[in-house]
């Protein structure tokens, strides 16, 4: 149980264009989801948090106009990348607290994003 | 306020010897503490956890850490080390106090030598 999903595992966009990557609890409903960035050899960095059927938290330093955060479901979250340009490729992951736990997060298999 | 610290960014073993990789923590209140592994292009893959049970925890493929509370540590061990187990380990905290949000340590790039 608490498997996390994400598509798409990989997407290259153009610099300029928007990008919408989903995040999907499969067995079990979760109020509370996480989006994390990662980049290359570093560790992960909260970019927000996505509460189920209000507005997304954000961390200090990210812009929300910018990574747009949907909970509208309590199995899907996404988070959409507005007007990507380069500095944005990087490794998004997303993660939920189980439906019997709210300790513990349990990771989707991230996304790639690459803007050319 | 709370944190982790990965002592080490880079260990390398050579197979069939021990594996340590050290983390020390800080929090306020009763920390839970995890271990994650990640592989290249991977997602995060839960190694094991403590909370608040038995001090030492044994998690999956032969790992298993301590809780010190003495010394705010929870380093992660096993006594043999395979290639398979090359990655990025990341060690976590988190506690009720900051509604469970977690916070990652640095990383750990573990390399196995044949």
């Amino acid at each position: 149980g608490a498997v996390v999903s994400q598509h798409p595992s990989w997407v290259i966009c153009k610099s300029g264009t928007s990008v919408k990557i989903e995040c999907r609890s499969l067995d079990f409903q979760a109020t509370t989801m996480f989006w994390y960035r990662q980049f290359p050899k570093q560790s992960l960095m909260l970019m927000a948090t996505s509460n189920e059927g209000s507005k997304a938290t954000y961390e200090q330093g990210v812009e929300k106009d910018k990574f747009l955060i949907n909970h509208a479901s309590l199995t899907l979250s996404t988070l959409t990348v507005t007007s990507a340009h380069p500095e944005d490729s990087s490794f998004y992951i997303c993660s939920a607290f189980g439906a019997d736990s709210s300790y513990e997060q349990y990771f989707g298999p991230g996304t790639r994003l690459t803007v050319t | 306020a709370q944190s982790v610290t990965q002592l080490d960014s880079h260990v390398s073993v050579s197979e069939g010897t021990p594996v340590l990789l050290r983390c020390n923590y800080s929090s306020s209140y009763s920390p839970s503490l995890f271990w994650y592994v990640q592989h290249p292009n991977k997602g995060l893959q839960l190694l094991l956890k403590y909370t608040s049970a038995a001090t030492l925890v044994k998690g999956i493929n032969g790992f298993e850490a301590e809780f010190k509370k003495s010394e705010t540590s929870f380093h992660l061990t096993k006594p043999s080390a395979h290639m398979s187990d090359a990655a990025e380990y990341f060690c976590v905290v988190s506690d009720e106090y900051t509604g469970n949000q977690f916070y990652f340590g640095t990383g750990t790039s573990l390399t196995v030598i044949p």
